[in-house]
Parts: structure tokens; sequence; C-alpha cells
């Protein structure tokens, strides 16, 4: 079945950067979105970005773009987000999710809804 | 972009009586709409998804249902593990930006 496991945990200060990474298994890697979204402590879901693991396409909300990256490697079927000049309010669990959509059902660019996610990466952010 | 807005906040029903979460989108998002359950410490779980339809292995006391901004989860007989937060989001193809609510909590009364 459908797996993706998150690389783990991070600490890092103000300014730094990091690298989150997320490997799917189960499924043809290049026919499916990957998307990201963040979780705040006690806070609600926030999309962050998609990336099209075929074309290496991607796409980002407004807040994020300028500081996260993203980039796979399609050999070990693994996606990678970039995050960089953090901040302490960019504390939070890092989900990778799958798309729902599979690419050949829709001329290879299309988006859904989510159907499969990572355990998720806790990124703290802290002097 | 597309704002969700969820109501309740928090919901706090017996087990066994009937639960229903609303959200509502600021723009028509046609049937572009999914649901998520989330508990503590997990990662989210897809529920539904083009508004009506159960993801695999969801039991058929959820159901959805609604199109363009007004959408509702309704699950009939609440048993102890449906609570939860429950999170709506829109994917609709226009703007390419994909948004949640900001979840509902389903409390046992």
């Amino acid at each position: 079945q459908v797996h993706l496991v998150q690389s783990g945990a991070e600490v890092k200060k103000p300014g730094a950067s990091v690298k989150v990474s997320c490997k799917a298994s189960g499924y043809t890697f290049t026919a499916h979105y990957i998307h990201w979204v963040r979780q705040a402590p006690g806070q609600g879901l926030e999309w962050m970005a998609w990336i099209n693991p075929n074309s290496g396409g991607t796409n980002f909300a407004q807040k994020f773009q300028g500081r996260v990256s993203m980039g796979r490697d399609t050999s070990i079927s693994t996606v990678y987000m970039y995050f960089n000049t953090l901040r302490s309010d960019d504390t939070a669990v890092y989900y990778c999710a799958r798309d729902g959509a599979e690419l050949a059902s829709c001329g290879g660019d299309c988006y859904s809804h989510f159907d499969s996610w990572g355990q998720g990466t806790l990124v703290t952010v802290s002097s | 972009e597309i704002v969700m807005t969820q109501s309740p906040a928090t919901l706090s029903v017996s087990p066994g009586e009937r639960a229903t979460l609303f959200c509502r989108a600021s723009q028509s998002v046609s049937s572009n709409l999914a649901w998520y359950q989330q508990k503590p410490g997990q990662a989210p779980r897809l529920l539904m998804f083009g508004a009506s339809t159960r993801a695999t292995g969801i039991p058929a006391r959820f159901s959805g249902s609604g199109s363009g901004t007004e959408f509702t989860l309704t699950i009939s007989s609440l048993q102890s593990e449906d609570f939860a937060v429950y999170y709506c989001q829109q994917y609709n193809n226009w703007p390419p930006v994909i948004t949640f609510g900001q979840g509902t909590r389903l409390e046992i009364k």
C-alpha cells in the first residue's frame, strides 16, 4: 500500500535552513503530486506547496515563495522540502501528502485531495 | 485565495447521536471539497473527497453533501473513535492555491 516516510525531527536556530525528506513507496512515484502541509502547535492545517515528481514543476502558497523550495530524486522516490531563513513562528509539524489524482488521467498536471500522509516532521526553531 | 470557514468551532455530542459539521467557501469550489479527520499526535486522514465520496475504508456512517459554497459532513451515529478534529479543504483549479478550514473539534458531551 501507499507509504510516505519522512525524515526525523530537527532543531534549528533562527535564520538557519532545514531540509525535510519524504520517501514514497507502494505506487508509481511519478504518477502523483506530493504536497507539503504544516501545522503549528495547537493550530490548524496550512498548505504550503506542491511538486510534480514527473516534471519537477512546483507551486507555492504566496507566503512561502522565496523561502521554500522543493526537489525530487526519482531514483529513490524521494521528495525534499528546503526551508530557509527560519523564524520562531515556523516551528511546526511538517507533513508531506500524496495527491489523489493520477496524472495520466488529467494530461500530466492536476491536483486533488490528499489520500495518503507522511507521519510528520517536527521542526523547532529556537535560539 | 479562497477562504474556508467551518462551523461550529467546537461541537459537543453524545455517543450514538448524529453530528453535523459545516464548511463554507468564500467563492464556488464546485465539488472540489475534501474532509479530513485528525486525532491528537496523528497525521490527518482523508474521509471524503469530491464533496460526497467516501475514501477507502471509511465507514458508511460518514456522509458528505453540498456543492458550490456550502458543504456538510454528517456522522450518523457517533462512535468513541469519531471524537477528533475535522478539517475541510478546497482544491479548486483556480486560483491554484489549496486552502483548509480552521477545523471543528468534535468532543464528547
